[in-house]
């Protein structure tokens, strides 16, 4: 994989629903996979900063896991709620010059 | 608020227009990144400063001029631009560029419409 991609590109869940969606990156020459949640009309900001193989974060209802051997993140909510509408971006630094390169980012909507 | 601030929040211009965009970082950070986000596309790295040196230029085309005076400010400058310029630019911060895990604080973006 060259690129950083993310699925599903939209998902629609109700109120309570626990969700998941995906980031795959590239495995080789992997430094660290960074987490952001943009709102709508506001700034990206960051969730999470993932370094270590196996590694798990947490935030309030939120966590993520990483598996830097085959290359993939997973991002989970738990008990969406409406402020969890946003869109998810994940970013791979792999050594590229110290650049992140972004995924197209997974658009949720929490319907109450 | 994520103490990146960035003027102004909406631009429309003519392609013979030249016009500029402000961020500033009241964060005390070394780097400060241009991004660019058209419809349906992944964010894309256009310019990185570190330490007030450009270490990236993204092949992006001349028509858009970086500037950095000081470690808090960062402009572009647009000059003869094209409709598909058209975009949303994030500007973004960090502590330093070649750090991995040093998280970026974006700014809201200035949406440009390039008639």
């Amino acid at each position: 994989i060259l690129n950083v991609e993310q699925s599903p590109q939209s998902l629609h869940v109700q109120e309570g629903d626990s969700t998941n969606f995906t980031c795959s990156f590239p495995s080789s020459n992997f430094y660290a996979l960074h987490w952001y949640r943009w709102e709508t009309a506001k700034s990206p900001e960051a969730l999470f900063v993932m370094t270590l193989n196996g590694d798990e974060k947490k935030k309030g209802r939120i966590s993520a896991t990483l598996n830097t051997k085959e290359g993939y993140s997973y991002l989970y909510i738990k008990g969406s709620q409406p402020e969890d509408s946003a869109t998810y971006l994940c970013a791979s630094w792999g050594g590229q010059g110290g650049k992140l390169i972004f995924g197209q980012g997974t658009e949720l909507s929490v319907k109450p | 608020e994520t103490g990146v601030t960035q003027t102004p929040r909406h631009l429309v211009m003519g392609m013979t227009n030249k016009k500029s965009l402000k961020c500033e970082q009241h964060l005390g950070h070394n780097a400060m990144y241009w991004y660019k986000q058209s419809a349906k596309k992944p964010l894309e790295l256009m310019f990185v400063y570190n330490f007030k040196e450009q270490t990236e230029n993204n092949s992006v085309p001349s028509r858009f001029s970086p500037e950095c005076p000081n470690s808090s400010h960062l402009f572009l400058h647009l000059h003869t631009l094209q409709p598909e310029d058209s975009a949303l630019y994030l500007c973004a911060s960090s502590q330093a560029q070649l750090n991995s895990y040093n998280e970026q604080f974006f700014g809201p973006g200035t949406r440009l419409t390039v008639l």
